[in-house]
């Protein structure tokens, strides 16, 4: 892998499925890897940043690991609720600044 | 405040047209960045300013000219520009440049069109 990569590009749950998602990327070099959650019409925003192989990180009902050494994180979604759809995505690995296309995540009440 | 602030949201011009987007954040950071975003794809990073100083610049055309004029704003001159250039505009911004794990700080983005 050369860029940072996510999959799936779309996904499509209803309300209460726990669901997860992708980041890959060039697991040589770690730098960090940001998680960030892009509501429509609103600005993208931070959910986690995570550094060290082995980082997991909670916020509510999300989560994220992070696996440098063979290159991808995965964002846990528990329960998803329809306030939890947004574009998430992943930023980083081995550059700073270099962004996957995103995992649009879509919650039907 | 936290927040980094885009005008206009949205602009449609010409290709002959001289205009400008405006970004400004009040959360003394010292780095802010502007990335070109089209449908489906990642955000590309265009320009990094660090300390109101022009870091980074990813080859992009000069028909895009950034200026920092102090460090809580930050402008993207467009003239001459191409159709295929329509797409959102983000900047953004963090605490310092990225050389450690601080987070983005993203506005709204504008939303260019160009005829």
């Amino acid at each position: 892998i050369l860029n940072v990569e996510q999959s799936p590009q779309s996904l499509h749950v209803q309300e209460g499925d726990s669901t997860n998602f992708t980041c890959s990327f060039p697991s040589s070099n770690f730098y960090a890897l940001h998680w960030y959650r892009w509501e429509t019409a609103k600005s993208p925003k931070a959910l986690f940043v995570m550094t060290l192989n082995g980082d997991e990180k909670k916020k509510g009902r999300i989560s994220a690991t992070l696996n440098t050494k063979e290159g991808y994180s995965y964002l846990y979604i528990k329960g998803s609720q329809p306030e939890d759809s947004a574009t998430y995505l992943c930023e980083g690995g081995r550059r700073a600044l270099t962004f996957g296309s995103g995992t649009r995540l879509q919650v039907q009440p | 405040d936290t927040e980094v602030t885009q005008t206009p949201k949205h602009l449609v011009m010409g290709m002959t047209n001289k205009k400008s987007l405006k970004c400004e954040q009040h959360m003394g950071h010292r780095a802010m960045y502007w990335y070109k975003q089209k449908a489906k794809k990642p955000p590309e990073l265009m320009f990094v300013y660090s300390y109101e100083k022009l870091s980074i610049n990813e080859s992009v055309p000069s028909r895009f000219s950034p200026e920092c004029p102090n460090s809580s704003l930050l402008n993207l001159h467009l003239h001459a520009l191409q159709p295929e250039d329509s797409a959102l505009y983000l900047c953004a911004s963090s605490q310092e440049p990225r050389s450690g794990s601080g987070e983005l700080f993203f506005g709204e983005g504008s939303r260019l069109t160009v005829l």
